[in-house]
This record gives structure tokens, sequence and C-alpha cells, in this order.
């Protein structure tokens, strides 16, 4: 079945670092992808999402691109802030079926 | 326009006791769905329901049942509570199920003893 695979946590930061957090995905066909973000006590809001290969979605200076050719769909910011301090979840969906998530990534950025 | 609301926020149980946890969303969706978040696990499907007046397991279904009781209001049923099921549970809608963003409550935080 669909499955999605992120870099297991926690991610620690500095404020203005470069941050990636690393989705890979297996499906049949052609899902769509998104990035999900949980801010603490609070329940998951969608980040971003991208609907076909080579898509760009962004939201918030945060990026991830669809690449189909190596099932990926990592999530970039140039520069974190206090403020992004959040659960990250990856998700995928192939069609008319439940997103499917990935276990989280618990990022912290420290001032 | 509050979205999807739940009810109640935090909730204590003994193991064996009984309870509905109650999900309401006011944007007209067709699909809504119930999750288990745990430290670890990321989030799991207990229940969804397409449409109205349809319902489907997902990846943890034992232990639970579900009511779509109309458009709005999807509820989740513990009959016989057990330590296991000690989490966090959100419910989610969304205009169908698929490819459509997701809209989140902000949670259940449940116990049981």
């Amino acid at each position: 079945g669909d499955s999605v695979t992120q870099m297991e946590g926690p991610v620690t930061l500095s404020e203005e670092a470069f941050l990636t957090i690393n989705c890979t995905y297996t499906a049949t066909g052609y899902p769509s992808l998104f990035w999900y973000v949980q801010y603490p006590g609070e329940g998951l809001q969608l980040l971003l999402k991208a609907t076909k290969a080579d898509d760009k979605g962004s939201n918030k200076g945060f990026e991830a691109t669809y690449r189909k050719e190596t099932t990926s769909f990592h999530l970039e910011k140039g520069s974190v802030q206090v403020s992004d301090s959040a659960v990250y979840f990856c998700a995928l969906s192939g069609g008319n079926t439940p997103l499917v998530f990935g276990k989280g990534t618990r990022l912290s950025v420290i001032a | 326009n509050a979205g999807v609301t739940q009810t109640p926020k935090f909730q204590v149980l003994k193991t064996g006791q009984s309870m509905t946890l109650q999900c309401a969303q006011d944007m007209n969706h067709n699909s809504m769905y119930w999750y288990r978040q745990d430290p670890g696990m990321g989030l799991r499907l207990i229940y969804y329901s397409a449409s109205e007046g349809t319902t489907d397991k997902g990846e943890v279904p034992n232990g639970y049942n579900v009511s779509r009781l109309n458009k709005r209001e999807f509820s989740l049923r513990l009959e016989s509570a057990a330590p296991s099921q000690t989490s966090v549970y959100f419910c989610a809608s969304s205009d169908e199920t698929g490819r459509y963003e997701q809209y989140f409550g902000p949670g259940t935080r449940l116990t049981v003893t």
C-alpha cells in the first residue's frame, strides 16, 4: 500500500539556519503530496501541497518540490524562526482514499 | 465560521467505561475522519466517512465505533475503554475523500486508567 517515510527528529536548529526535512513516498500512480504543520496544543493545518510532478508548493517561506524520479517531497526553508517550532507531517493521497501520513518530525528552533 | 469543533477537550476514563467523542464541521464538507496520535506513531486513521450515510474502517478500527449522524456531525464511541486507547484524538473533514485539504479540529486528549 501507499506509505510515507520522513526523517526522524527531533531536529534542533538555531534561528536563521537552513532547514531541510526529508520525505520519500511509495505509491502507485501519481499521488498528490502535502506538508502539514502542528503547533503545540493544536490540530494539524495544511502548510503546502503539490499535485503533479515538478510542481513546487510554497507557503510562509517553506517550499517543497514534487520529484517523481526520486519519489521525494523534501521540505525546505532558508531561514527558520523560533515561531517555526512545531511538528511537520508529510502526507500523500493516491486517489479516492484518505491521506496517508508520515510519523512527523519535531523541529525546535532556538534563539 | 468555527471550522471543525471537538468535544470534550480532555477526558479521563477508567478501564471498561464508555464514552463518545463528538465532532462537527460547518464547512459543508462531504468527508470526515477520526485519527489517533501517539508519540512516535504519527497519525493513524481509525474510521472515515466518505459521505453522509457511509463509514469505512481505517488502519486501527478495533475497539471503536462511529456514527455519521448527518452531514455536519461524526462521532467516535469507545464501548469499553482500555489503557491502550490513551491517546490524542483528532477529527478532520474535507470536501471529498482523496486529494483534498483536510481541516483538523483541536483534538481530545483521552487518558484511560
